[in-house]
């Protein structure tokens, strides 16, 4: 079964730079598929951030795109998001998920709280 | 980038009730690629239908989903007391992959 895990501070202050670690297990990432990040502001809808293949190809959401970095660490196992100059605007429970397409195996997502 | 709409907001309906949701898309999705999630309250996204109508693993049968190039539904054949949740249509078929506003199913 695979499961994915995201963990990181629930808190960061504004200017600073999110980031964001899951861990996967159960699959190994360097098997294949695209591996993402999805966000959701609280009471409000789903965004896709971007995705990586294990190759370390990338896809960013244009309107995050100069902002976000993702990364892939086969070794561990796991992959890794960092959002840049944020805002309160960037307050969002965090999920990142399997990307064969679609989003088919889901972390159970983790709230970071932009304030000072 | 490709702008989901879909209908109605809120739906609300009895357990054992049919549950019909739209999703309309601004532009076509090439070969199909529009998935369904469910979420409910305080949990993450669920995979329930990938290439407008297959099934992902585990869906139960009285889900189905139907449609091609800019319009597209799920059908909740008879609702069970489980199914009352939020469900999210996205398309996958062209970058950035986006979702739809989402569609509250809540019990009447």
């Amino acid at each position: 079964q695979v499961q994915l895990q995201e963990s990181g501070p629930g808190l960061v202050k504004p200017s600073a730079t999110l980031s964001l670690t899951c861990a996967v297990s159960g699959y190994s990432i360097s098997s294949g598929y695209y591996w993402g990040w999805i966000r959701q502001p609280p009471g409000r809808g789903l965004e896709w951030i971007g995705s990586i293949h294990q190759s370390g190809s990338t896809n960013y959401n244009p309107s995050l795109k100069s902002r976000v970095t993702i990364s892939v660490d086969t070794s561990k196992n796991q992959f890794s998001l960092k959002l840049t100059s944020v805002t309160a605007a960037d307050t969002a429970v965090y999920y990142c998920a399997r990307h064969r397409p679609p989003l088919d195996y889901w972390g159970q997502g983790t709230l970071v709280t932009v304030s000072s | 980038e490709i702008v989901l709409t879909q209908s109605p907001g809120t739906l609300s309906l009895s357990p054992g009730e049919r549950a019909t949701l739209s999703c309309r898309t601004s532009q076509s999705v090439s070969s199909n690629y529009l998935a369904w999630y469910q979420q409910k309250l305080g949990q993450a996204p669920r995979l329930l239908i990938y290439g407008a109508s297959s099934r992902a693993t585990g869906i139960p049968d009285r889900f189905s989903g139907s449609g091609s190039g800019t319009d597209f539904t799920l059908t909740i054949s008879r609702l069970e007391p489980e199914d009352f949740a939020v469900y999210y249509c996205q398309q996958y078929g062209s970058s950035p992959f986006t979702f739809g506003p989402g569609t509250k199913v809540d019990i009447k």
